[in-house]
């Protein structure tokens, strides 16, 4: 099947940029996701892009798309103790499920 | 709003014994969804409810099945847990299945099979 891949873990400096990266492989993928998870809690949607941009800006998170390589990114600035979290990337496209990446841990050491 | 709940929050099972995890949503949103949360595996889709009256597998349903109850109520139910079954578990609700597809999710049941 489609797979959604991202590393585990991530740390970093409070203060520091984070960014978390995901590769994916259906080329037809028509929306790509940004959820993260704290601990005991649900996901909740951080941001979204569709497949035909290549960069969205939200105050603190930047999510960049290379659609070519088939690889997104979320880009936290001035990362702050509360974004440590679990981030999960996801994909999806018309009258199809959603999948998801195993998520990544970010630890923002003060 | 509540959003979308579970209950209930943390459950134990022996083998073989069943057990009905509920969901609720009061968004008025046609789909529903579980998932099953594993370490390193991400979410996977258990099974779906398109819409009120239907539902379809997903990625792993194997040893489970669902209820579509009404538009808020999405029931998973464990007939004969096996500890393979240990994971949390989570409702999602979204709008449409069919388009951009934002779902909402509860806050998860904990489940362990000895």
């Amino acid at each position: 099947g489609e797979d959604v891949e991202q590393s585990l873990f991530l740390s970093v400096r409070e203060g520091d940029s984070s960014v978390i990266n995901c590769t994916y492989t259906d080329s037809s993928s028509t929306y790509l996701y940004w959820y993260k998870q704290e601990p005991g809690a649900g996901l909740q949607l951080l941001t979204y892009i569709f497949s035909n941009m290549d960069m969205k800006q939200d105050q603190r998170l930047t999510v960049l798309l290379n659609k070519k390589d088939k690889h997104l990114s979320l880009r936290i600035a001035d990362t702050q103790t509360g974004d440590s979290a679990i981030y999960f990337c996801a994909e999806s496209k018309e009258d199809d499920d959603m999948r998801f990446g195993a998520g990544t841990r970010l630890t923002v050491k003060p | 709003n509540a959003g979308v709940t579970q209950t209930p929050k943390f459950q134990v099972l022996k083998t073989g014994q069943s057990m009905t995890l509920q969901c609720a949503q009061d968004m008025n949103h046609n789909s529903m969804y579980w998932y099953r949360q594993d370490p390193g595996m991400g979410l996977r889709l258990i099974y779906y409810s398109a819409s009120e009256g239907t539902t379809d597998k997903g990625e792993v349903p194997n040893g489970y099945n669902v209820s579509r109850l009404n538009k808020r109520e999405f029931s998973l139910r464990l007939e004969s847990a096996a500890p393979s079954q240990t994971s949390v578990y989570f409702c999602a609700s979204s709008g449409d299945h069919s388009s951009y597809n934002e779902q909402f999710f509860g806050p998860g049941t904990r489940l362990t099979v000895l």
